[in-house]
């Protein structure tokens, strides 16, 4: 069974530093995705970035970006040039590849961006 | 686009009563997934369904709890009798099927059962 460990349960970073949160997982699939969400105080969870497993390229969105660590099985997220937005719970999921789009999720970090 | 939608944003009920939960998926989407969220257990999948119908509910804590897709545009998971450890933010999601397979959550609906 595949799991996501999330190991740091708070963090913070003065606006305008660089932050990294980090996540591993254990699986023996070799064909997976991994996703980062972001959960602000609204509780809406959203989207911030996914990666497939096969592709080494490190995925990037604006001031996201993570270093996927493949055989380390490792998925950190650094967010650059934090802002007051970003304060939030960050959620790291697998879910593996072909058949059943069920999300494995650790079990968050809380980020705070002080002014 | 609208997003996924869901009703009520927020519930509050009496022990015992039925509390229904209603979900509309992003048009188009052919997944749909209900999740709870609590503070001990962090987010639970319940159950999900592919073209309406149930996949997987290995998630649903009880018989007390069910769920229906009656349509591709339209779920309710419906939780009778309701008791105070069933208190939580309860998550509605759709994905496309398909490479792009991220979930789209919606905004929740936080239930207190008193």
């Amino acid at each position: 069974a595949q799991t996501v460990t999330q190991s740091q349960p708070e963090m913070s970073v003065q606006e305008a530093e660089t932050v990294t949160l980090s996540c591993t997982y254990d699986t023996s699939e070799n064909n997976y995705y991994l996703f980062w969400y972001k959960q602000p105080p609204s509780r809406q969870m959203i989207l911030v970035i996914r990666q497939e497993a096969y592709k080494q390229q490190n995925a990037t969105e604006n001031r996201f970006s993570v270093n996927f660590q493949k055989a380390a099985k490792s998925f950190s997220l650094k967010i650059s040039d934090s802002q007051l937005g970003d304060t939030a719970m960050y959620f790291c999921a697998f879910m593996k590849h072909g058949g059943t789009y069920k999300y494995i999720f650790g079990t968050g970090t809380r980020l705070k961006v002080l002014a | 686009d609208a997003g996924v939608i869901q009703s009520p944003r927020h519930e509050v009920t009496e022990m015992g009563q039925e509390v229904t939960l209603r979900c509309k998926p992003i048009s188009g989407h052919d997944y749909l997934f209900w999740y709870r969220q609590t503070m001990m257990r962090g987010l639970e999948l319940l159950i999900y369904f592919n073209n309406n119908v149930p996949i997987d509910d290995s998630g649903m804590p009880e018989d007390r709890f069910s769920a229906k897709m009656p349509n591709a545009s339209f779920s309710t998971l419906k939780i009778q009798p309701s008791e105070p450890r069933d208190s939580a933010v309860y998550f509605c999601a759709s994905s496309p099927t398909g490479t792009r397979s991220e979930q789209y959550f919606g905004p929740g609906t936080r239930l207190t059962v008193t």
